[in-house]
């Protein structure tokens, strides 16, 4: 059974810092793997896709890399900005069920 | 362009009433359809899947259904509401285990 694992489950930095968030899957046999965002109460906005052939994908501040045989995705931000205040999660397409499981997302607390 | 619309945006059913929740998607032809919950503090917890009409996948037993009467509308069902069903429901779409999934704007669903 696929687990999708993400930690720390909440991180607090000042502005301007990197990040590198980290996510963990325990079954390589995936499509692809996304990362995701969720303010308070909303749906998930897609952020990354990273498909099972690639390394990395990149857009704007945000670049997520894929480690298959590893079982390994990090998302880096860029000088982070109270705006990217949010819940961020990853989660992977499982090969043969298309099923999307995720992790249970890391809080990110982003102080000016 | 392709939308998903979900509704209601909250509900508050009294325990022991019926429940639909609606989702459809606009703009694709045979999407692959998710239900998730999402209870506080926890992560999204898959509840249906949906790769075509007639096929539907139950992750875990509960007191919950789903039906995909038509190829762009998913349908989460429940005859009996327990206090345990309330949380936030969401509802995804993706064209396919290779593409991007999309989230609606959830339903906040209050059991009392």
């Amino acid at each position: 059974k696929q687990e999708v694992t993400q930690i720390p489950a909440a991180l607090s930095v000042p502005e301007g810092e990197n990040l590198v968030l980290n996510c963990s899957f325990t079954d390589s046999a995936i499509y692809n793997l996304q990362w995701f965002r969720q303010d308070p109460g909303k749906g998930l906005t897609s952020l990354l896709l990273i498909q099972s052939s690639q390394r990395e994908q990149t857009s704007g501040r945000l670049n997520a890399s894929l480690d298959k045989s590893s079982g390994r995705s990090t998302l880096y931000i860029a000088a982070s900005q109270p705006g990217d205040s949010a819940t961020y999660l990853c989660a992977v397409v499982q090969g043969g069920s298309e099923k999307l499981v995720f992790g249970k997302g890391m809080k990110l607390t982003v102080n000016p | 362009s392709q939308t998903i619309h979900q509704w209601p945006a909250t509900l508050v059913q009294p325990v022991g009433s019926p429940l639909s929740l609606e989702c459809t998607v606009e703009g694709t032809s045979n999407p692959n359809l998710y239900w998730y919950r999402q209870a506080a503090g926890r992560g999204l917890q898959l509840l249906f899947y949906s790769v075509g009409i007639g096929q539907i996948s139950s992750e875990v037993p509960q007191n919950l259904s789903a039906s995909r009467p038509q190829d762009r509308q998913f349908i989460l069902s429940s005859k009996k509401l327990l206090l345990s069903d309330s949380g936030f429901y969401l509802c995804a779409w993706s064209s396919g285990p290779n593409t991007e999934a999309f989230f609606g704007q959830g339903t906040r669903l209050t059991v009392v």
